[in-house]
């Protein structure tokens, strides 16, 4: 069964103070791997998705890169709009559902 | 492009009674999925539709639960009987379903959250 893990579950930063998400990951191949923003009381907004090792793809501040084993999502200069919720999906191959972790809760202060 | 929408957004019911979810997926899409969300947890898949055959059910699915997509176009979801472990986020999500990279993407409506008493 596929597995996700976040971490940290939550990350208190000061407005500018760059930081990084962490996903790993355990699959049996990898279609693809998804990153989500979601704020509170509200469905999953689509922000990335990385195809192979070595991929990156950049939002604004947002920076999200691949090995074979992780992903990591950089937050440059975070402002407090940045704060929510991001949860890091993984699809297999041949398959079309989703995988999620719990999510890493980030937390901007001005 | 409205983006997904799913009705009604809230709803409090009491155990034993049924409820049913609405879902209208973004209008080029073929492929409809249903999650579950529970607080502090990332979504946990239900069920897909690619056009208006059922595809997959997980087997947090039980029998109290049934999904419809007639014609291709939006879905229902029902949940029979409903217990208080009923209580969540039902997220619907859809994607294109033709070929390429940006077909696996899914995107989300705002949800339906249930709260059974």
């Amino acid at each position: 069964e596929d597995q996700v893990t976040q971490s940290p579950e939550a990350l208190r930063l000061q407005e500018g103070e760059s930081s990084s998400l962490n996903c790993s990951y355990t699959v049996s191949g990898l279609r693809g791997l998804f990153w989500y923003r979601q704020d509170p009381g509200k469905g999953p907004e689509f922000l990335f998705t990385l195809y192979s090792a070595g991929e990156e793809k950049e939002k604004e501040r947002l920076k999200a890169t691949l090995t074979k084993k992780e992903s990591f999502l950089h937050i440059t200069a975070p402002k407090p709009e940045d704060s929510a919720t991001y949860l890091c999906a993984v699809q297999a191959p041949n398959d079309y559902k989703l995988s999620f972790g719990a999510g890493t809760t980030v937390t901007v202060r001005a | 492009d409205t983006g997904v929408s799913q009705d009604p957004r809230h709803k409090i019911t009491k155990r034993g009674q049924n409820v049913t979810f609405r879902c209208d997926p973004i209008s080029e899409h073929n492929r409809l999925y249903w999650y579950r969300q529970t607080l502090g947890q990332g979504p946990e898949f239900l069920t897909y539709f690619q056009n208006e055959a059922q595809l997959e059910k997980s087997r947090l699915l039980s029998d109290r639960f049934s999904a419809e997509r007639p014609k291709g176009s939006f879905s229902t979801l029902e949940i029979q009987r409903t217990e208080q472990g009923d209580s969540a986020m039902y997220l619907c999500a859809s994607s294109l379903g033709a070929s390429g990279p940006s077909s696996y993407e899914q995107y989300f409506g705002p949800g339906t959250r249930l709260t059974v008493t």
